[in-house]
């Protein structure tokens, strides 16, 4: 059963373009959301979280967007750059132990 | 600052070895987790230890142990390989454990071949 979905395994952006990816939900009581991003050789990275009583956290380049109605969230990278090029997870804590629950990833990639 | 070390970065095994794979998280961090990330999808949960206790596990066989040390080094062992275990093995590192939303710090991984 999974509890975090992300439908796309992959993604092509023209550079300068909006690159959305989405990531789906099951659970209403989750009550934090964070995107990771992850290069070929290295381990996932923090890139930017969401808390449950927000619907938009932003920090410089990205935006994240929750609907919480929808159990949808989505992350906006705007201008999407050729270092942008990686595969993005989006995660969710289970509170009290720190377990992280990955979606799939989707693979972004920035044409030139 | 050095961040969260692992190692060996590629190990192959033959099914029915044992592996030990090693963790440094980063200094003044007191819990480490370990996943397991195959490929096509997301890491799995394995263990998350803190102050050298077991804080969870995730749904893997007794065949998967792991321990920290006094200075919160931590080791996953995997008994009796199967081919199914062939993957990415990530370690990560928080200060603390038990807040969801505290950013976790992910090493480079040990890739894993068992033939």
């Amino acid at each position: 059963d999974q509890q975090v979905k992300q439908n796309s395994p992959s993604l092509s952006v023209q550079e300068g373009r909006i690159s959305i990816l989405n990531c789906d939900y099951t659970n209403s009581m989750f009550d934090y959301f964070l995107w990771y991003k992850k290069y070929p050789a290295e381990g996932p990275t923090f890139l930017i979280s969401i808390s449950s009583i927000k619907d938009k956290n932003e920090d410089g380049r990205f935006t994240v967007f929750l609907n919480k109605s929808a159990k949808h969230l989505s992350l906006h990278i705007v201008p999407s750059q050729p270092g942008d090029s990686a595969v993005y997870f989006c995660a969710v804590p289970n509170f009290g132990n720190e377990k992280l629950t990955f979606g799939t990833g989707t693979r972004l990639t920035i044409i030139p | 600052d050095a961040g969260v070390t692992q190692s060996p970065t590629h190990l192959i095994k033959t099914r029915g070895q044992q592996v030990t794979l090693r963790c440094s998280p980063i200094s003044g961090h007191k819990s480490v987790s370990w996943y397991q990330q195959v490929l096509g999808q997301g890491p799995q949960f394995i263990f998350q230890y803190y102050e050298k206790e077991e804080r969870g596990r995730g749904n893997f066989p007794d065949r998967f142990s792991a321990r920290q040390f006094p200075n919160y080094s931590s080791e996953l062992n995997v008994n009796a390989l199967l081919l199914g275990d062939s993957a990415l093995y990530l370690c990560a590192s928080s200060l603390a454990g038990g807040t969801g939303g505290e950013t976790q710090y992910f090493g480079p991984g040990t890739r894993l071949l068992v033939l």
